[in-house]
């Protein structure tokens, strides 16, 4: 397995435009995180996925956004009608939650960059 | 809610000097501590984490940090600095019950000076 796979790395939409990002976790990983981190930032979460089931939001995810994760394999981030602010590197993280213990790591991805212009 | 602080935005160090990166974490209820790596347009790197146990924690790449429950500080250290250490440093928690969902401080970027 080669770790967290993110595509595209790279993106540049005109405002008002809809764009969708994908990530591929882990495959044994039951988990799978989506950050947001703007220039000079560290990563901020946006949400969360248990399987299929999306268990946590950020307020940080407007309407604009929506994440899904359908089969619980790989997850799609949507950004709808973008906007300047919305320029940013979102990277996905994944980590295995059926292991015994206490929880220990979430791998992260390279991130898709994203330029609104 | 938790949240972590990191003083300094940028740290530059001559090459083979020792450095430290400070981080300061508050929180209510225990968590987890850990210091990821970011190199330019990457995604990012898990250098060591706290879970339990021994306050000092080594890490890769030579680096190891400090957990100090009375100062909420866990602060990274190398003996020794490389060219190839020049990158941006993330502190972060974690709530040490539930999912691995990261808090992260704004980070410290480090410059290795010939």
């Amino acid at each position: 397995d080669t770790g967290v796979s993110q595509n595209p790395r790279h993106k540049i939409t005109k405002r008002g435009q809809n764009v969708t990002f994908r990530c591929d976790p882990i495959s044994e990983h039951n988990r799978l995180y989506w950050y947001r981190q703007t220039l000079g930032q560290g990563p901020e979460f946006l949400t969360y996925f248990q399987n299929e089931a999306q268990l946590e939001k950020s307020r940080l995810l407007s309407d604009r956004f929506s994440a899904e994760r359908p089969k619980g394999s790989f997850s799609t981030l949507e950004i709808q009608r973008t906007e300047q602010g919305d320029s940013a590197m979102y990277l996905c993280a994944s980590s295995d939650g059926q292991r015994r213990g206490p929880n220990t790591e979430a791998f992260f991805g390279q991130g898709t960059r994203l330029t609104v212009v | 809610a938790q949240s972590v602080t990191q003083l300094d935005s940028q740290v530059p160090v001559f090459e083979e000097a020792p450095v430290e990166l400070r981080c300061n974490y508050s929180s209510s209820v225990s968590v987890y501590l850990f210091w990821y790596v970011q190199y330019p347009n990457q995604g990012l790197q898990l250098l060591l984490k706290y879970l339990s146990g021994s306050t000092l924690v080594k890490g890769i790449n030579g680096f190891e940090a400090e957990f100090n429950k009375s100062q909420t500080s866990f602060h990274l250290r190398k003996p020794s600095v490389h060219i190839s250490d020049t990158a941006e440093y993330f502190c972060a928690v974690s709530l040490n019950f539930g999912n691995e969902k990261l808090t992260f401080g704004t980070g410290t970027r480090l410059t290795i000076i010939p």
